[in-house]
């Protein structure tokens, strides 16, 4: 089955600094998607990376696919209180012909002032 | 973006009562949705999937007439907890696939549900 590992699962950082959280595929990803989520509400969607090697950027979010598609990760420059939250990376998987979205354990991020 | 609404935001219910949680997608006809269930401080798990005007497809472990599904139209999925019980306490999310533009297939995900049955 497919299994999505993410690191760090907890992040503490002060506000300013840069950050880095990985996702690791134990097979190759036909599609990785980040996902945002504050507390008991629902996930915002970041970005969807399909090809190896892509990158995207969106305001002072950057992820990455790495070429062999079986490694994402989601960089922060210069974090900011807002950016507080639990990141969820995801992947399409097939599962009896039907596809499906299962996601990594999650990061939980958190900026000190 | 694509808006995906869900009802109600909160629930608190009697054990052994029935509690229906809506999905609504409301700018676009999602073919597909998804039921997701969230543990505190733990990862979403797909519970089944739902198929406009077909049977839901669940997944390992998750039983069908606890948890029944319906999709009656593009835009709307429900989820209906029956006879609750306390270990069903949790938050319920429901994420819709958005079609239209080939190759991206992103769900968009509801701002979920938070089920407390006493």
């Amino acid at each position: 089955s497919q299994e999505l590992e993410q690191s760090p699962q907890s992040l503490i950082v002060q506000e300013g600094k840069n950050l880095t959280i990985n996702c690791t595929s134990s097979k190759t990803l036909y599609g990785l998607y980040w996902y945002k989520q504050k507390y008991g509400e629902g996930l915002i969607f970041l970005m969807m990376l399909q090809k190896g090697g892509e990158e995207k950027s969106h305001e002072k979010i950057t992820a990455k696919l790495d070429e062999k598609k079986q490694q994402s990760s989601l960089h922060i420059t210069a974090s900011q209180p807002s950016h507080a939250g639990i990141y969820l990376c995801g992947a399409i998987v097939i599962i009896q012909g039907a596809q499906k979205l299962v996601f990594g354990q999650g990061t939980r991020l958190t900026i000190n002032p | 973006g694509a808006v995906v609404s869900q009802h109600p935001s909160r629930v608190i219910c009697k054990s052994g009562t029935s509690v229906k949680i809506e999905c609504r997608s409301l700018d676009f006809q999602a073919t597909t949705m998804f039921w997701y269930r969230q543990f505190p401080k733990k990862s979403l798990m797909l519970m089944a999937t739902s198929n406009e005007g077909s049977k839901a497809t669940y997944e390992q472990g998750v039983e069908k007439d606890k948890f029944l599904i319906n999709h009656a139209s593009l835009t709307l999925s429900t989820l209906t907890v029956t006879s609750a019980h306390p270990e069903d306490s949790s938050f319920y999310i429901c994420s819709a696939r958005d079609r239209v533009v080939l190759g991206t297939d992103t769900q968009y995900f509801g701002p979920g549900t938070r089920l407390t049955v006493l």
